[in-house]
């Protein structure tokens, strides 16, 4: 069983949907949860990130975290063809104070929001 | 500057060159960082400089090899790359904040073509 399970899609909604992304994760060992948005041919960039369960909102962006059942998900309310990209989940076990950490990517959804 | 700055941002070389990726960041971050990414795949963790000293290399064959020469800068010299070395090289960085796990801000990658 892989430490992060994401599915790959694609996923194809209309413009103006609610879209869901989920991970799911097998090590209790992580403890902060980001999700990332990757263009075509471009570096991730950083969405959202948080470390309790619970939800955290930005925007039209909603990050949900179930630690109990390891469990994350990313909202995308009002969806637009702007948001069409490649989303990838990520987490890290607790900072051990070394100055770096590692993040456990998932394989990533690719989104498309059709006008 | 919140920025990762990577150059060039696309190379081709062939299998008997030496070329040098580079990586800025002036965000003073500590820890910095070297990934590849092939299509469609998340990111895989090559290097890792913690306060500028080499603190992860996750087997990575010695045709790359990483340099830090200071605290904002990053670089991964290639030499006799093969073709399946061709893939988008991402550069990332991260803060030290003491008990938190934040994130990495990456750059925009440079999409390397090995012929």
């Amino acid at each position: 069983q892989k430490e992060v399970e994401q599915d790959p899609g694609p996923l194809s909604v209309p413009e103006g949907a609610i879209v869901s992304l989920n991970c799911t994760y097998s090590n209790s060992a992580f403890q902060y949860f980001m999700w990332y948005r990757q263009y075509s041919r471009k570096g991730p960039e950083l969405l959202m990130y948080t470390y309790s369960s619970g939800n955290k909102e930005d925007g039209r962006f909603t990050a949900q975290v179930d630690k109990s059942s390891k469990y994350i998900s990313l909202f995308i309310r009002d969806s637009q063809p702007s948001d069409s990209a490649t989303y990838l989940c990520a987490m890290s076990a607790a900072y051990s104070g070394a100055g770096s950490y590692q993040l456990t990517f998932g394989k990533g959804t690719k989104l498309s929001v059709i006008p | 500057d919140t920025e990762v700055t990577q150059t060039p941002k696309h190379l081709v070389m062939g299998m008997t060159n030496k070329k040098s990726l580079k990586c800025e960041q002036h965000m003073g971050h500590r820890a910095m960082y070297w990934y590849k990414q092939k299509a469609k795949k998340p990111p895989e963790l090559m290097f890792v400089y913690s306060y500028e000293k080499l603190s992860i290399n996750e087997s990575v064959p010695s045709r790359f090899s990483p340099e830090c020469p200071n605290s904002s800068l990053l670089n991964l010299h290639l030499h006799a790359l093969q073709p399946e070395d061709s893939a988008l090289y991402l550069c990332a960085s991260s803060q030290d904040d003491g008990d938190r796990v934040r994130g990495y801000t990456f750059g925009s990658g440079t999409r390397l073509t090995v012929v």
